[in-house]
């Protein structure tokens, strides 16, 4: 089955840029989706299709996905963007199955 | 608006049936283009997909739990269902319901999520 790859956390400063990789084989053929979690809440859908945002994201949120690594770029870091941040691909190869990655936390120093 | 909430009981016995609804409201099951789905995140960890529905009855389930898995829908009351069989305490999770639709590219990303329910199950 098709494995995503995240690392466990990235730091940043605040007004800094945060950048989230998420791996995975020829993962540029595919589109890949990011969902932002807070403690005690449900995941927020913040990109889909590896650079599109749902109404009410900011601009600040943006993606980008290339040969094996697809990014969650945010920019202007602020205090309220910490949080886990998990990435998700729809799975054709293994007959439409749903994939997360492991999840990123994002702390901001 | 789409909104959808889990519900069921929070203590489930080993050896036991979990089993959770998911109630939609503002939109309906029977919609053609989604997929309803359930999701689990045990504490501290990360999310996994346990499987979904498309109300004309076709499933996909996360192969890991096909064994004990049952999805339905039930379009009079808009809900759909989760059973998973034979629980054990590593099945102790925050519980998600969510609607998976589709991209102009042809794939499938989770738009909407329910609030989540824990479900424990006592080692």
């Amino acid at each position: 089955s098709y494995v995503l790859t995240q690392p466990p956390s990235v730091s940043v400063a605040p007004g800094q840029t945060a950048g989230i990789p998420c791996g995975g084989n020829n993962i540029g053929r595919t589109s890949v989706h990011w969902y932002q979690q807070k403690p005690g809440q449900a995941p927020v859908l913040v990109v889909y299709d590896d650079s599109d945002r749902p109404s009410g994201i900011p601009e600040r949120f943006s993606g980008s996905n290339s040969d094996n690594t697809a990014t969650l770029t945010i920019s202007r870091v602020e205090a309220g963007d910490e949080a886990d941040y998990y990435c998700q691909v729809w799975d054709r190869s293994s007959d439409h199955h749903v994939v997360f990655g492991g999840g990123t936390k994002l702390t901001v120093l | 608006q789409v909104q959808l909430q889990e519900s069921g009981p929070g203590l489930v016995k080993p050896s036991e049936t979990l089993s959770l609804i998911c109630t939609v409201s503002g939109g309906s099951v029977r919609s053609d283009g989604y997929y309803w789905s359930w999701i689990r995140q045990p504490p501290g960890k990360g999310l996994e997909w346990i499987g979904h529905i498309h109300y004309s009855g076709i499933t996909k389930y996360n192969p890991s739990l096909k064994s004990r898995v049952t999805m339905s829908v039930d379009t009079s009351p808009n809900q759909f269902s989760l059973k998973l069989s034979s629980v054990i305490s590593v099945d102790t999770a925050v519980y998600y319901c969510a609607r998976l639709q589709m991209t102009g590219y042809g794939f499938y990303y989770f738009a909407y999520w329910g609030q989540g329910t824990l479900v424990t199950v006592p080692s």
